[in-house]
Parts: C-alpha cells; sequence; structure tokens
C-alpha cells in the first residue's frame, strides 16, 4: 500500500513563475492538506481539502490555490512566485472516520525559486 | 508567543541515554501529535495523544492536559534516532489544521 506520494520531488522557478504540485493520498484517505516549511521551521499550514472543497485556509494569500479531484488527489498551485516561496511543500492525508485520525505525510516538494 | 514550544531546540546524547523531550500549547486542543522528520523531509508520525500516555517500543509519550504540556521520551537511545522531533497540535471543533513546533533537532552519538 502506498502512502502519501507527492510530485515533483524538487523543481526551481523563476520569480513571477508559477507552479503546481501533486498529491496523491494513501489509500482510504479522503482529507488532504498542505503545509509550507521553511527551512529550520515547522510547517505552516496552507489549506485542507475534503470532498473536493476548500474546508479551512491558513494564513496564505490568494496566491496559494488549491484543488482535490474526485479521487481525492490533490494539487497546491501558486501564482506570481516570489524568493520567499522558497521551501518544502508537504502534502497530509488522513481519514475522516477511524484511525484515530491517523496523518500521514509525503515526503514533500523541494521548491526553489530564483 | 508561539502557539507550541518545544524544548530543546537542540539535543546531543550518547547511545544508550535517556532522552525527553518537552512540548507546551497555549490553546485548547483535540489531540497532539508527536512527529519524526528525517534531513530527507518526510515526516512520519510517532504517536497521536489527547489524553494519559502512549508506549511503542522504545518511544513514550505523555500529555497533560490540565498543564497543557506534553513530553516525548526515548529509552536507550541509538544514533539512528536521530531526527527532528516536531510536536503539533490540533484545536479542535472546526479546526481542522495542525500547529506545529519548531521541532527539536536530536543528534545520538556513538
Amino acid at each position: 500500500d502506498a502512502g502519501v506520494t507527492q510530485s515533483p520531488t524538487h523543481l526551481i522557478k523563476t520569480r513571477g513563475q508559477q507552479v503546481t504540485l501533486r498529491c496523491s493520498p494513501k489509500s482510504g484517505h479522503d482529507t488532504v492538506s498542505w503545509y509550507q516549511q521553511a527551512l529550520g521551521q515547522g510547517p505552516q499550514f496552507i489549506f485542507q481539502y475534503y470532498e473536493e472543497e476548500e474546508r479551512q485556509r491558513g494564513n496564505f494569500p490568494d496566491r496559494f490555490s488549491g484543488h482535490q479531484f474526485p479521487n481525492y488527489s490533490s494539487e497546491l498551485n501558486v501564482n506570481a512566485l516570489l524568493l520567499g516561496d522558497s521551501a518544502l511543500y508537504l502534502c497530509a492525508s488522513s481519514p475522516v472516520k477511524g484511525s484515530g485520525n491517523t496523518i500521514y505525510f509525503g515526503e514533500g516538494s523541494w521548491l526553489t525559486v530564483v | 508567543k508561539n502557539e507550541v514550544e518545544q524544548s530543546p531546540q537542540n539535543l546531543t546524547a550518547q547511545e544508550g541515554e535517556f532522552i525527553t523531550i518537552n512540548c507546551s500549547y497555549s490553546v485548547g486542543i483535540s489531540a497532539l501529535h508527536w512527529l519524526q522528520q528525517h534531513p530527507g523531509g518526510g515526516i512520519v508520525s510517532l504517536f497521536m495523544l489527547s489524553s494519559g500516555k502512549k508506549k511503542h517500543g522504545r518511544l513514550i509519550a505523555t500529555i497533560n492536559i490540565q498543564e497543557k504540556h506534553s513530553s516525548l521520551h526515548i529509552t536507550a537511545s541509538h544514533p539512528r534516532d536521530s531526527a527532528v522531533y516536531i510536536c503539533a497540535v490540533r484545536s479542535g471543533g472546526s479546526n481542522y489544521k495542525l500547529t506545529f513546533g519548531k521541532g527539536t533537532l536530536l543528534t545520538v552519538n556513538p
């Protein structure tokens, strides 16, 4: 059983460009959350998707948007990239019911903005 | 002041030592997670607690809801335990996000 898978693992973008990061949740999980982790810091919550809708959002600008598909996979889009967007982007999935709300994380996507 | 504070920030131990990492939080919570992050970036959930104590192998996690404090203990530490350990809390109700501490970098020397 594959856990949470994210792609790409590493990417380099130029300021002003747009990026799309992808996440496939663990089998049986229908809730996907995205986090941004700057170097030396703990992850910061971006948003969570459930039933193809954004259920909660953290303190991130509208340049950060997302989507969840019927198969529960999710995308994170960032427009007009800034140097400060360079970070590790983590996807986490969890089941709504059962399993004690255990959460699983992907390996992350390392984004560098130059 | 951060909602979740961890101590120490860095910890170096000799193989075999008993290790304690502490986490204090300032909000009411429905659950607290202890997570392990290796240099590659991936995060593994070690424990999820809402009360009491949990044990898995050499790892023990405790939580005191009244004092808003949790501890992660590692018995008989090993170099492979070297990683960043992160405490994260979920506030509960309709709040689904996790709020993370900054992590504790543990280095266990042989």
